[in-house]
């Protein structure tokens, strides 16, 4: 099965963007479903998107819509989840996920 | 986007305990349920995938089931191991989906 290893912790200005990393090892990048998922204090968890490398289209949640890109390389096995126009009640942890597999997640803090 | 609503917010229980946790999505249907557990600080853990197959690994306590739109987590004896918060979540082969709002299972 694929392990996910992703980015380390990063503070950001409100209205700035962040790009989280999350790479893959161990088995076949490119025919899995990944997911990015939010995890804010305290809070349940909030399917944010996915991507089929080997597809390559992304699907997005209606909130997320406008906000959130993501992609995926497959020559190095990375997916990517960039958001943008940043605000505090985005301070939250963002993991990627296949169904079976979960990254160590990402803490995002937003703040001025 | 399909909605999952999951109940109990909270289930208070011992152990030895049955305990049941359940989804229901707000229409019919193609894709599967996943059941995970959380512990604080911790990412989610598979329980169950494709609404009843165990992953391999998960004690046999656990197991789900599915009657139309109605996806069921059962504990069968609550062991000190098991509190913790509880999601369901819908996806398909070539995406992820909705979870549900998640259960905090406590000890009583």
């Amino acid at each position: 099965q694929v392990q996910l290893v992703q980015s380390g912790a990063e503070v950001k200005k409100p209205g700035s963007s962040v790009k989280v990393s999350c790479k893959a090892s161990g088995g076949t990048f490119s025919n899995y479903a990944i997911s990015w998922v939010r995890q804010a204090p305290r809070q349940g968890l909030e399917w944010m998107g996915g991507i089929v490398p080997i597809f390559g289209t992304p699907i997005y949640a209606q909130k997320f819509q406008g906000r959130v890109t993501i992609t995926a390389d497959k020559s190095t096995s990375t997916a990517y989840m960039e958001l943008s126009s940043l605000r505090s009640e985005d301070t939250a942890v963002f993991y990627c996920a296949t169904v079976h597999n979960w990254g160590q997640g990402t803490l995002v803090t937003v703040s001025s | 986007d399909i909605q999952m609503t999951q109940s109990p917010s909270t289930l208070s229980a011992s152990v030895g305990d049955r305990v049941t946790i359940t989804c229901r999505a707000s229409q019919t249907m193609s894709s599967w349920v996943a059941w995970y557990q959380q512990k604080p600080g911790k990412a989610p853990n598979l329980l169950i995938y494709k609404a009843s197959t165990l992953e391999t690994g998960v004690p046999s306590r656990f197991s789900g089931s599915a009657s139309g739109t109605e996806f069921t987590l059962t504990i069968s004896s609550l062991q000190p191991d098991d509190f913790a918060t509880y999601y369901c979540q819908q996806y398909t082969s070539y995406s992820g989906g909705t979870f549900g709002q998640g259960t905090k299972v406590e000890i009583k």
